[in-house]
């Protein structure tokens, strides 16, 4: 069946990196647009950035433009996000979600179960 | 930017009652070939689940007691004869005008 694994998360001090992993099976990986979405304690959902499915394409949120850095290898169905210069507000579950096959116009219809990050203050 | 508005923030219903949740954006998510609007259940320590796109189009295996309807800025979320699964958090999210991709701040729906 269609799904995502987020992996990576974990407690990083402030200014600090840290890289997320989140990896897809049941479908062509490289046949869609992929999100990370994320998630602070008690809070809603935060789109975060998106790529599009032949890398052509990224954007990001203006929170974490600059910070954060979204990548992928179609080769190993494996979606990235680098964070650099961890503040304590970027902590969060961060949600890896897939998006329209081919389209960068679209919802995001499958998410993986999350990975934490927590940046103490 | 649009802003997606969720009301009301926490909506206490009975079980076997109906639902109603609204979403408004702060600009038309409309457009002559869709409703760009989605809504999303999450449950505490999962992930959100897609239950309609489209702003009336549920997913497939979701039960026809979730009905969506609206466009232009105003949407609703219909959950008629709830069941205990169904008490949860619900976000819209706009895919009209993007970047950003936008959520409302969503409507938990507890027991009465």
């Amino acid at each position: 069946q269609v799904q995502l694994v987020e992996s990576g998360g974990g407690v990083v001090q402030p200014e600090r990196s840290l890289r997320l992993s989140c990896a897809g099976s049941g479908f062509t990986f490289s046949d869609y647009v992929m999100h990370w979405v994320r998630q602070a304690p008690g809070k809603g959902l935060e789109w975060v950035a998106f790529i599009s499915y032949d890398v052509s394409n990224t954007n990001y949120a203006d929170s974490v433009r600059g910070r954060f850095t979204i990548s992928r290898d179609n080769s190993k169905s494996t979606l990235f996000l680098q964070l650099d210069r961890l503040r304590a507000d970027d902590t969060a579950t961060y949600f890896c979600a897939r998006g329209p096959y081919r389209d960068m116009f679209g919802y995001m219809d499958v998410w993986g179960k999350g990975t934490t990050v927590t940046v103490p203050s | 930017e649009v802003v997606m508005t969720q009301s009301p923030a926490t909506l206490s219903v009975s079980p076997g009652e109906t639902a109603t949740l609204s979403c408004r954006a702060s600009q038309s998510v409309s457009w002559s070939l869709g409703r760009n609007l989605a809504w999303y259940q999450q449950k505490p320590g999962q992930a959100p689940r897609l239950l309609i796109y489209g702003a009336s189009t549920r997913v497939t295996g979701i039960p026809a007691r979730f009905s969506g309807s609206g466009s232009g800025t105003e949407f609703t979320l219909t959950i008629t004869s709830l069941q205990s699964e169904d008490f949860a958090v619900y976000y819209c999210l706009q895919y009209n005008n993007w970047p950003p991709w936008t959520f409302g701040q969503g409507t938990k729906v507890e027991i009465k």
